[in-house]
């Protein structure tokens, strides 16, 4: 089965750009997670979709940050406008019934100038 | 969120055991005990995760302490392609689906 795709894998803009990145969960999967992995640390969770619904959005900064699940597949998060603090990987993730077996795509390297 | 403590790297040669411990003391009661691993350049990859009991897959096997406050995870044949981050991770209860990842153990493996 084909796994978590991202893209575009690799990004770089100007500070106080929007960026946007996009993520198709594998097939079946109704959760759909995007974190934020900051260099030589663990990933942290931005928001938790369950199919449309974002379950979990407490870690995701609201005054830059927005998400949306559209039709409870695809996804896209976005940052408008980005700050150099932003550079970082993120990623997003899926599952099916164990919200505890996620499944990683590759990851987005966001780099703010 | 229980807390676990992870040593922050370790070494083994190829084809040899490994086993990467975890402490974890604050666990509670209704907490699975979970392992991902993240390669270079790639998202983490799902490898074990258990309750009480033992566990075994194709990957690897857990072996969990009879008070639940350590954990090890074993691989029993090192290979260059396990060199990753391991992370030990609580959850469960009160924070369903959430996995929150430490520093984890950076395992180098020599050939």
């Amino acid at each position: 089965e084909a796994g978590v795709v991202q893209s575009p894998r690799y990004k770089i803009i100007e500070k106080k750009q929007p960026v946007a990145f996009w993520c198709n969960p594998i097939s079946g999967h109704n959760t759909l997670y995007w974190y934020l992995q900051n260099l030589g640390q663990g990933p942290e969770l931005l928001i938790r979709y369950e199919n449309e619904e974002a379950v979990d959005d407490s870690q995701l900064p609201k005054d830059r940050f927005s998400a949306e699940r559209l039709k409870g597949v695809d996804s896209t998060l976005k940052i408008q406008p980005a700050e150099l603090g932003d550079s970082a990987v993120y990623l997003c993730a899926s599952s099916r019934s164990d919200p505890y077996e996620q499944y990683f795509g590759p990851g987005t390297r966001l780099t703010v100038t | 969120d229980a807390k676990t403590t992870q040593p922050n790297s370790m070494e083994s040669n190829e084809e040899e055991p490994v086993h990467l411990p975890c402490n974890h003391s604050t666990i509670s009661g209704t907490d699975y005990i979970h392992w991902y691993r993240q390669l270079p350049s790639q998202g983490p990859e799902y490898v074990i995760h258990g309750l009480t009991s033992n566990v075994n897959n194709r990957m690897a096997s857990l072996a969990i302490a009879e008070d639940r406050k350590s954990s090890t995870l074993i691989l029993h044949r090192a290979t260059l392609r396990d060199a990753a981050v391991y992370y030990c991770i609580l959850a469960g209860g009160t924070s369903y689906g959430k996995l929150t990842f430490g520093q984890g153990t950076i395992l180098t493996v020599h050939p």
